[in-house]
């Protein structure tokens, strides 16, 4: 199975700031990744899909991008609805990274 | 409105089997696969398998292989996920997903707890 290596496991910031997470794969997905945020007690909300294209309705101020086995998440202008886990999704395996807890500083 | 409804919570003992529904409403379940996911308690998502739009294939993650049968009956829009021979670390939240471009739309996910 192909790995997912997510980092950092927990990044802390404020209201305002722009922040990045990384997703790395063991071996190339080409541009089949998703990431989704989840919030305690929620299921999944659905992002980004094909590496960096945005969900319907989902705010400009979060980005993807990324080919092969690197991937970044980047959520601009963070607001307070923005703290939550967030999470890759590879589409060849359907392997999940770790998560990355965005947490208020 | 386009949703995944999932059956309520279960409480099983060690050894047993549990199934699980997943039940599309206002899109035709025949044209989307469907992913099962789980999340123990504080952990993160663990992918456990996925099913066609038709029901006749199905890729189960290896960890799960020979414990869990997914299906679907298409008469009525329900997906199933059965996990056999429970144990205490199978509690979790399960949740059914469809896919289109991603996996776009989520149910809201069915507690399962193993407890003797």
């Amino acid at each position: 199975d192909i790995q997912m290596t997510q980092s950092p496991s927990t990044l802390s910031a404020s209201v305002g700031d722009s922040v990045t997470i990384t997703c790395r794969a063991s071996q190339s997905v080409d541009v089949w990744l998703a990431w989704y945020q989840q919030k305690p007690g929620r299921a999944p909300k659905p992002l980004i899909y094909r590496a960096s294209t945005l969900e319907s309705g989902v705010p400009s101020r979060f980005s993807g991008s990324g080919s092969g086995t690197e991937f970044t998440l980047t959520i601009t202008s963070l607001q307070s609805d923005d703290f939550a886990t967030y999470y890759c999704q590879e589409f060849e395996t359907y392997t999940f990274g770790q998560g990355t807890k965005l947490e208020n500083k | 409105q386009v949703q995944l409804v999932q059956s309520g919570a279960e409480v099983k003992k060690p050894g047993a089997s549990v199934r699980v529904s997943c039940t599309a409403s206002g899109y035709t379940v025949t044209n989307y696969y469907i992913q099962w996911v789980r999340q123990a308690p504080g952990q993160g998502l663990e992918w456990m398998g996925i099913i066609d739009p038709r029901g006749t294939s199905t890729t189960y993650a290896q960890r799960f292989q020979g414990r869990v049968t997914m299906t679907r009956d298409t008469s009525t829009g329900t997906v199933y996920m059965e996990l056999r021979s429970l144990r205490s670390d199978d509690t979790a939240v399960y949740y059914c997903a469809r896919r289109t471009n991603g996996f776009d739309i989520w149910g809201q996910g069915t507690m399962v707890t193993v407890s003797s």
